[in-house]
């Protein structure tokens, strides 16, 4: 089945450590998404990219960094740099243009640094 | 600018009554893109509806509804005969502006009790 994966579903890292979160997708979609959200907050973009070996900050990159080297893969590193990383990473997918012009999601990432 | 207003921050039901969820949103493009999703515990966004600008045709599918309006800039959504199930956390959208980014509201949480 076509969709997006997430790995994995917990992690746990000490404070101080670069961690990186897994999303990869087969729906041959163009661009992909990272997102954060804290309990009872919405959705904050970090990064988002719309072609392979490209990505572009979002509202809160600091302390993130991203790849994009394959079309299907966009992991995301949370460095010892951001300073409140404990939160829920959702990572999306969404075609460029054409009818089906959603973001699908992932099952997402819940990051607890201690 | 491109922004996404849910109101609601919280909104508890009975089972069985109906209950709207309302969703206003601002931009100054003509064609633009609007999305439902429901986030359940689980964590997931699981997509509901998108409706184009072009398209103020209010849509049904089974218990849920969707009204779109455009004079009043807004995509409100209905679930008729509440259940237990639609308990979750639920999302409007706008893909819009400079490179068709994604502005989600801040979410609005729904609890059905039984």
């Amino acid at each position: 089945d076509g969709g997006i994966t997430q790995s994995p579903k917990y992690l746990f890292r000490k404070e101080g450590q670069n961690v990186t979160l897994s999303c990869e997708q087969n729906l041959n979609h163009d661009a992909m998404y990272w997102y954060r959200q804290d309990p009872g907050q919405g959705l904050r973009l970090i990064y988002y990219s719309q072609i392979v070996n490209d990505f572009q900050k979002g509202d809160i990159a600091e302390g993130y960094s991203v790849s994009r080297e394959k079309k299907e893969s966009f992991p995301l590193t949370v460095t010892s740099a951001q300073k409140n990383p404990t939160a829920f990473y959702l990572c999306a997918s969404s075609r460029l243009a054409g009818v089906t012009y959603e973001q699908y999601f992932g099952p997402g990432t819940r990051l607890t640094v201690t | 600018a491109q922004k996404v207003t849910q109101a609601q921050t919280e909104i508890s039901v009975v089972e069985k009554e109906d209950v709207t969820l309302d969703c206003v949103y601002e931009t100054r493009d003509t064609t633009y893109y609007l999305f439902w999703y429901k986030q359940p515990p689980s964590g997931e966004l699981v997509f509901l509806i998108r409706r184009n600008s072009f398209d103020e045709q209010n849509e049904i599918s089974g218990r849920y509804s969707w009204n779109f309006q455009k004079s009043t800039s807004s995509f409100n959504f209905t679930i008729t005969a509440s259940q237990v199930v639609d308990s979750a956390v639920y999302f409007c959208a706008l893909r819009g502006g400079a490179g068709n980014q994604f502005y989600f509201g801040t979410g609005t949480s729904l609890t059905v009790i039984p």
